[in-house]
């Protein structure tokens, strides 16, 4: 299986800041890695396709970057309702693997 | 606008079988070129893909699940189900379904989960 690692795993920050995630794979995997944002109580939210792809309708303060084995995930400027927590997850192959999380607190 | 709704037992007693069925509305299983998901998620943990299917019945599962999983479509109804065997209080969790969009560009397969349902919490306890 291929291993997600996420980094932090929690951080606080205030609006307006930028903020920047990232998630490592144990093996190469391209650029087959998506982002998602989950708030609590609700099912996850694409944001990031194919490492950098905005999905439709996300504004574009979040950003993807990398390829191989290192990929961020960038909020430019943070606004209150990106308060939630955001999961990387590799679709190079099966079984598909998500990392562990990163709790962002504002 | 495609949507997914989950639905089953919340509860499911130790050593029995979890089922659970997705009903997909604004869009036709058979008639989409997509697999179909399930992804489960402990309380407070994270995601853990549980397995997909295509419309023709094609299936691939979670090694670390497969002996106890079995995912089938019924296109009739429009719905794809889950069912997990001989369940234990590890397999508490909220069950998502999700559809699992593909694409390939030059000859690199891209996927993710978009859709996803709003999720339903399986409790397993006696």
């Amino acid at each position: 299986d291929i291993q997600m690692t996420q980094s932090p795993s929690s951080l606080s920050a205030s609006v307006g800041d930028r903020v920047t995630i990232t998630c490592r794979a144990s093996q190469s995997i391209s650029r087959t890695l998506n982002w998602y944002q989950q708030k609590p109580g609700k099912a996850p939210k694409l944001l990031i396709y194919a490492a950098s792809s905005l999905q439709s309708g996300v504004p574009s303060r979040f950003s993807g970057s990398g390829s191989g084995t290192d990929f961020t995930l960038t909020i430019s400027t943070l606004h209150p309702e990106d308060s939630a927590s955001y999961y990387c997850h590799q679709s190079y192959s099966t079984p598909y693997t998500f990392g562990q999380g990163t709790k962002l607190e504002i | 606008q495609l949507q997914l709704q989950e639905s089953g037992p919340g509860l499911v007693k130790p050593s029995e079988t979890l089922s659970l069925t997705c009903t997909v509305s604004g869009a036709s299983i058979s008639s989409s070129s997509y697999y179909w998901g399930w992804i489960r998620q402990p309380p407070g943990k994270g995601l853990e893909w549980i397995g997909n299917i295509f419309y023709s019945g094609s299936t691939h599962y979670n090694p670390s699940l497969k002996s106890r999983v079995t995912i089938s479509v019924d296109t009739s109804k429009n719905q794809f189900s889950l069912k997990m065997s001989s369940v234990t209080a590890a397999d508490t969790a909220v069950y998502y379904c999700a559809r699992d969009f593909a694409t390939t560009v030059t000859t690199l397969r891209y996927k993710w989960f978009d859709p996803w349902g709003q999720g339903t919490l399986v409790t397993v306890s006696s």
